[in-house]
């Protein structure tokens, strides 16, 4: 079974550029997460998506951000314009049902951003 | 405040000691997760504890869970040089559907 991936696994930008990150969770997972970790720190939430719908984005930081799951299938998230402390790692993740139920999330191997 | 805060930031051992990192959080929790992540890779589930559980064991692994002084601890026993990462614990609120990541404890084995 393939796990989560991710696309592309490293972008250079320069600030102020678009940025398009793809996510292909494991297939049959209803539940897709978008996390992010910056300049070394904690890992923060930025969204979940249940099928296609958002149901939970209190972590994007701005509206520079924007992440989409069409179909409920595949996710993307651009950043739009890219500043400089937008660099750092863009996990996402997946699981079937949710992790309350004691269910485990798994993660891709992120797509490493870096902005200068 | 930060939930799921791991102590400490940073460990060096040598090859074969055992490692011990602890994990603090602040709000009631379903269940408490260990994750490990090698430098320049991506996260790696390693074990799941419930609320209703105190310790689990896997492999070299285990974990502790005190739900009345909310903290939890991942014991890495007979480490390795290849335990070189950084080890996350997240938890899962009661009734939340996400996990929510500490800091991360920075461990290096050295052979």
């Amino acid at each position: 079974e393939a796990g989560v991936t991710q696309f592309p696994s490293h972008s250079v930008i320069e600030k102020g550029q678009t940025v398009t990150l793809r996510c292909d969770p494991i297939s049959g997972h209803d539940n897709l997460y978008w996390y992010r970790r910056v300049m070394g720190k904690e890992i923060k939430f930025l969204l979940h998506f249940v099928k296609e719908s958002k149901q939970d984005e209190s972590g994007m930081p701005n509206n520079r951000f924007l992440a989409e799951r069409t179909g409920g299938t595949y996710s993307t998230l651009k950043v739009q314009p890219a500043e400089l402390e937008d660099s750092g790692v863009y996990f996402c993740a997946s699981s079937q049902d949710s992790p309350g139920d004691g269910n485990t999330i798994y993660f891709g191997e992120g797509s490493w951003l870096t902005v200068v | 405040s930060q939930q799921g805060e791991e102590d400490p930031q940073a460990l060096s051992i040598q090859e074969g000691e055992n490692a011990t990192m602890n994990c603090s959080y602040k709000t009631s929790i379903n269940n408490l997760q260990w994750y490990r992540q090698n430098s320049g890779r991506g996260l790696v589930h390693l074990i799941l504890i419930r609320s209703n559980e105190r310790e689990k064991h896997s492999g070299r692994l285990r974990v502790t869970l005190d739900t009345s002084k909310k903290s939890s601890s991942l014991l890495i026993t007979a480490s390795r040089a290849a335990d070189t990462a950084s080890y996350f614990c997240a938890t899962v609120e009661t009734s939340g559907s996400r996990l929510t990541f500490g800091e991360g404890t920075q461990l290096t084995v050295n052979p």
